[in-house]
């Protein structure tokens, strides 16, 4: 299983753009990078995935460099709201089957009025 | 669709004590995982099960077992509690399509167990 660092902790004003890399030196050729948000008392909430390149959705996009030994979150015009633990996953399925994931420490983004 | 359930929501019980802590993934999911969440460790993974069948199984003794049952529901169970098995306790679920695609996970609100 790949493992994950992200950094402990960030702080951001509302409004501003947040970058939360992971770094994933041995992720495989068949994992998917995927990222999941967490709020106090409630079950991780599934954010984006990604395998090379660029991703976006509604709430967030994700950037892989080509040798995808890192990836990056990026939260457009962050608000209150958006305080949470963000977490960084890599994995995929082989041949069909599950592939337990290990969920790293997480990063705690905490935005600032 | 409906999301993720558990039940029940909070439990506290008793050093020596059992639980049984149920989950009901979201319709048309076949795979239903179980994690442990503390303040110390993080979220850990205790085991998945696809097909009533459990498919992988995480670092924790056995006094920690599963079963799912043919309408893909799930249950864990934890025999004689100990106070460090004070944790939130989430469940998750995919569809596992078996396309080899990294599985999205939906994960219930979790239950709050709390042994005395």
């Amino acid at each position: 299983l790949a493992k994950t660092t992200q950094p402990i902790s960030m702080d951001s004003y509302e409004g501003q753009e947040v970058n939360i890399t992971c770094s994933h030196n041995n992720i495989a050729t068949n994992d998917y990078i995927t990222w999941y948000q967490q709020f106090p008392s409630q079950g991780p909430r599934f954010i984006i995935q990604g395998y090379k390149t660029k991703v976006t959705n509604e709430v967030a996009s994700l950037f892989i460099p080509a040798d995808r030994k890192s990836s990056t979150l990026s939260l457009p015009r962050v608000s209150l709201s958006d305080t949470a633990v963000y977490y960084c996953l890599v994995g995929g399925s082989l041949s069909g089957g599950y592939q337990k994931v290990t969920f790293g420490t997480g990063t705690k983004l905490q935005v600032i009025p | 669709k409906a999301g993720v359930t558990q039940t029940p929501r909070y439990l506290i019980k008793t050093r020596g004590q059992q639980v049984t802590l149920s989950c009901s993934p979201i319709s048309g999911h076949r795979s239903v995982s179980w994690y442990q969440q503390t303040p110390g460790q993080g979220l850990q993974f205790l085991f998945e099960y696809f097909s009533e069948t459990q498919r992988n199984k995480g670092n924790f003794p056995g006094r920690f077992s599963g079963r799912q049952f043919s309408n893909s529901r799930s249950e864990m169970n934890v025999s004689t509690l100990e106070l460090g098995d004070s944790a939130l306790y989430l469940c998750a679920s995919s569809l596992a399509s078996g396309q080899g695609v990294a599985e999205t996970q939906y994960f219930g609100p979790g239950t709050r167990l709390l042994v005395l």
